[in-house]
């Protein structure tokens, strides 16, 4: 069966630190991969998603970014964070074919002071 | 242009009771359609989903939802609630490319 992890499960970070969240897959092969963020009490905003390698698709520009180096693996990044960075940061993933369902990950609690 | 409404942004209902959650959509042919559940502090999980044939699908922890193409909604429901239900509900909408869209999600809140 696939599953989803995340880690950490919850982070605390001075404004202007750096960031690195990691997602990982397992179970299934070349699935495509999203990042979203959700701030409290609002919905999901989707950050970057990834249909394969190295392929990566921005929705919103900010001081975030995304890499995919391996198939299963995805990571978001920060070289500066900002205030506005806190929030529930989920991972999720899909088959590779379209309009197919998503599996989430347990999700990063950002906290940034 | 896609687009998701879910026009409660709370419901609450006391332990026994039916549930129903609206949700409506945008889109120009038959469309994916999700519902998800997030319960504090934790990922999404999906409750069911519907493709295409039956226009009522079954899914997991007792719940239901009926895609009404004439009205453009695809509504959830449960008979009667459990305290366990309390959750954030978002449903979704796929129009056939890799990018679903979401609700803004409704919190359902169970009084004992």
């Amino acid at each position: 069966s696939q599953t989803i992890h995340q880690w950490p499960a919850t982070l605390v970070q001075p404004v202007g630190s750096p960031l690195s969240l990691e997602c990982t897959v397992e179970g299934t092969s070349n699935p495509n991969l999203y990042w979203y963020r959700q701030a409290a009490g609002r919905g999901l905003q989707l950050l970057f998603y990834s249909v394969g390698i190295g392929q990566i698709s921005s929705e919103v520009p900010q001081n975030l970014s995304a890499s995919r180096p391996q198939d299963r693996q995805f990571i978001l990044s920060s070289k500066k964070l900002l205030l506005s960075d806190s929030g529930f940061y989920l991972c999720a993933w899909s088959s590779g074919q379209s309009g197919t369902d998503q599996y989430f990950g347990p999700g990063t609690r950002l906290l940034v002071l | 242009a896609q687009s998701v409404t879910q026009p409660d942004i709370h419901i609450t209902v006391s332990e026994g009771a039916s549930l129903e959650l609206r949700c409506n959509y945008s889109y120009g042919a038959t469309p994916y359609l999700f519902w998800y559940v997030q319960s504090p502090g934790q990922g999404l999980q999906l409750l069911l989903k519907y493709f295409s044939g039956d226009t009522l699908v079954q899914g997991i922890k007792g719940f239901e939802a009926e895609f009404k193409r004439s009205q453009s909604s695809f509504n959830l429901r449960k008979p009667s609630v459990h305290w366990s239900d309390a959750a954030e509900y978002f449903c979704a909408l796929s129009g056939g490319s890799y990018i679903p869209t979401f609700g803004r999600g409704t919190s359902l809140i169970v009084h004992p």
